[in-house]
């Protein structure tokens, strides 16, 4: 079946440094991928997503690339901030109908200042 | 306001005791899902619902059951808690089809003790 592998935890920067968290992905078809971010004390949000391969999806300041050559998903951002300390979780569509989100096991993430 | 609304926020049961969690949307989403969330799994599939008393097991329906009896309410049950259960859910909710965004509450941390 689908799924999704993600850089594991935790990881800790300091502001102001590049932050990538890969994401690898198998399905037989043509998923939508998703990046999701979840702060201390709610549910996750979406933070974008991209339809199509080889197009890019970007959301304050994070973005990633849809490779479908390499099944591959990367979260980056170039210059980190305290408040994006959160978990950051990889997803896709599921292939076989149902509807489904299948997740990541999630990044957690912490910014020093 | 787009919202999914979760409760209680916290719960504590002991084991073998019946729980009921609660969930509503206001958005008219035709999807609905019960995830729970554990420490390096990521988010599970429990259940998913398509709509009102159309309902399928997800990736861990051992020892759950779901209600959906009005679009905007869909019901988690556990009969007879088990410690191994211990956890937080979480619903969320999107529009029918492939997801395009799945919205999710603050979810419910549930203690069987």
């Amino acid at each position: 079946g689908d799924s999704v592998t993600q850089t594991e935890g935790p990881v800790t920067l300091s502001e102001g440094t590049s932050l990538t968290v890969n994401c690898s992905y198998e399905t037989k078809q043509y998923p939508t991928l998703f990046w999701y971010v979840q702060y201390p004390g709610e549910g996750p949000q979406l933070l974008f997503k991209v339809p199509k391969a080889n197009e890019k999806g970007s959301n304050r300041g994070f973005e990633a690339t849809y490779n479908k050559e390499a099944t591959s998903f990367h979260l980056q951002k170039a210059s980190v901030q305290e408040s994006d300390s959160a978990v950051y979780y990889c997803a896709l569509s599921d292939s076989s109908g149902s509807w489904q989100l299948i997740f990541g096991s999630g990044t957690q993430l912490t910014v020093m200042p | 306001d787009m919202k999914v609304t979760q409760m209680p926020r916290y719960l504590i049961k002991r084991m073998g005791e019946n729980v009921l969690l609660e969930c509503g949307q206001d958005m008219s989403h035709e999807t609905m899902y019960w995830y729970r969330q554990d420490p390096g799994l990521g988010l599970q599939l429990i259940y998913i619902s398509y709509d009102v008393d159309s309902n399928s097991e997800g990736d861990i329906p051992k020892g759950y059951r779901v209600s959906r009896k009005k679009r905007e309410h869909f019901s988690l049950i556990l009969d007879s808690a088990k410690t191994n259960q211990t956890s937080v859910y979480f619903c969320a909710s999107s529009w029918g089809g492939p997801p395009t965004e799945v919205f999710f509450g603050k979810g419910t941390r549930l203690t069987v003790v």
